[in-house]
């Protein structure tokens, strides 16, 4: 099974809304409501932000949200900040796995 | 306020066995599936395997044949053993707590550990 697809980069003014694209296949992402995102700043460890496709854990600020259709799950980040700036990584579930994704480099400009 | 720390060396010769351990503290083992997941810069972020405090376990099929985890209850720790290394196997190594069997709910993270594979 392939890491799930994700863009290399995406970047946004401070304020400003921006979307990451996470996608799969039927057997993971459109399977399942079983997608989870992490933020990771350099040299930390992965901190969870979504699960279950648009839960968010207790803590994280609710300018982050997620959802998903079809094979392809999302992460929008609204008014963004300078701390958003991190890679970013979808998870979905499968059968006989626990997939990742490729990982999206958010830039603040 | 749980955390997870790994340990374990950080140089493994090529063809013998990388063995990691992670102890939790702040929480107890009995409950829960405890993870473990790499980071390579090539190849991103890689699941391991869980494993349930009752022993349970489910691994990466593309890793099966050389992983085993298993737990200690009694010292609140879990260990993972990759036999067999190579260079690819060379990456940050987390252990990681899971809420449940199928979501990927990875909650708390341990700090990470550098494992180099190298002669």
């Amino acid at each position: 099974q392939s890491a799930l697809t994700q863009p290399a980069s995406v970047s946004g003014s401070p304020g400003q809304s921006i979307t990451i694209s996470c996608t799969g296949t039927s057997g993971d992402i459109g399977g399942y409501d079983y997608v989870s995102w992490f933020q990771q700043h350099p040299g930390k460890a992965p901190k969870l932000m979504i699960y279950d496709v648009s839960s968010r854990p207790s803590g994280v600020p609710d300018r982050f949200s997620g959802s998903k259709s079809g094979n392809t799950a999302s992460l929008t980040i609204s008014g963004l900040q300078a701390e958003d700036e991190a890679d970013y990584y979808c998870s979905s579930y499968t059968s006989s796995n626990t997939l990742f994704g490729t990982g999206t480099k958010v830039t603040v400009l | 306020q749980v955390q997870l720390q790994e340990s374990g060396p950080g140089l493994v010769k090529p063809s013998e066995t990388l063995s990691l351990t992670c102890t939790v503290s702040g929480g107890s083992i009995t409950s829960y599936y405890w993870s473990w997941i790499r980071q390579t810069p090539g190849k991103g972020l890689e699941w391991i395997g869980y494993i349930y405090y009752t022993g349970s376990t489910s691994y990466n099929p593309s890793l099966k044949s050389r992983v085993t985890i298993s737990v200690d209850t009694s010292k609140n720790q879990f260990s993972l053993k990759l036999s067999s290394v190579t260079a690819a196997d060379t990456a940050v190594y987390y252990c990681a707590r899971k809420w449940a069997m199928a979501t990927p709910f990875f909650d708390y993270w341990g700090q990470g550990t550098l494992v180099t594979v190298s002669s």
